[in-house]
């Protein structure tokens, strides 16, 4: 089945640290890849996604770019701030639902503290 | 536009109780989707209603059922409580459910199992 790995946190960085966060998954189809963002106390919001390989998805400073033939979706950002503390969550959707939806599935997030 | 709610934001149950979550989807929604995030992970997928049915279902036991009504709008029931069905509970709206449909998620209910 489908699965998300992600790098394991928590990641701790000062100000304006240069931050990847590596994201690599496996899919029988052609999923669509995101990045979520998880704020303590709240639910999860999308930072950003791509739909096909090479795409480029960006928000907010960020970016990561669908790489199929390393099944990678690395996230970076060049200088990170104190308000971009929170979890983040690689995932996939994948169409696979008996009535023909598509579901998210996440890796297990990985915690950034950024310190001033 | 009103976002995705979710109620009651934090629950205490026993185990062996059961319990009704809910979700309101955000405006023009119709397609809800629930997800258990156990702490520490990641969130698991549980179900999905498209138009008040079924669309599709995770690898959780019957005791984990939902509805979907004609507002769209969603209850995620869970019998017989187990100690390991505590977790926060999330709800993502969407309209549709195509490959790259954003899906848009509530604040999620805790539940507790004591």
């Amino acid at each position: 089945g489908d699965s998300v790995t992600q790098m394991e946190g928590p990641v701790t960085l000062s100000e304006e640290a240069f931050l990847t966060i590596n994201c690599t998954y496996t899919a029988t189809g052609y999923p669509s890849l995101f990045w979520y963002v998880q704020y303590p106390g709240e639910g999860l919001q999308l930072l950003l996604k791509a739909t096909k390989a090479d795409d480029k998805g960006s928000n907010k400073g960020f970016e990561a770019t669908y790489r199929k033939e390393t099944t990678s979706f690395h996230l970076e950002k060049g200088s990170v701030q104190v308000s971009d503390s929170a979890v983040y969550f690689c995932a996939l959707s994948d169409r696979g639902l008996t009535g023909g939806g598509n579901k998210l599935t996440f890796g297990t997030g990985t915690q950034l503290k950024v310190e001033l | 536009e009103t976002g995705v709610t979710q109620s009651p934001t934090h629950l205490i149950k026993t185990r062996g109780q059961q319990v009704t979550l809910r979700c309101s989807s955000q405006s023009g929604h119709n397609t809800v989707s629930w997800y258990q995030q156990a702490l520490g992970q990641g969130p698991q997928f549980i179900f999905q209603y498209y138009r008040e049915e079924e669309n599709g279902r995770g690898n959780f036991p019957p005791r984990f059922s939902g509805l979907q009504f004609p507002n769209y709008s969603s209850e995620l029931n869970v019998n017989a409580l187990e100690l390991d069905d505590s977790a926060l509970y999330l709800c993502a709206s969407s309209l549709g459910s195509g490959l790259n449909t954003e899906a848009f998620f509530g604040q999620g209910t805790r539940l507790t199992v004591v």
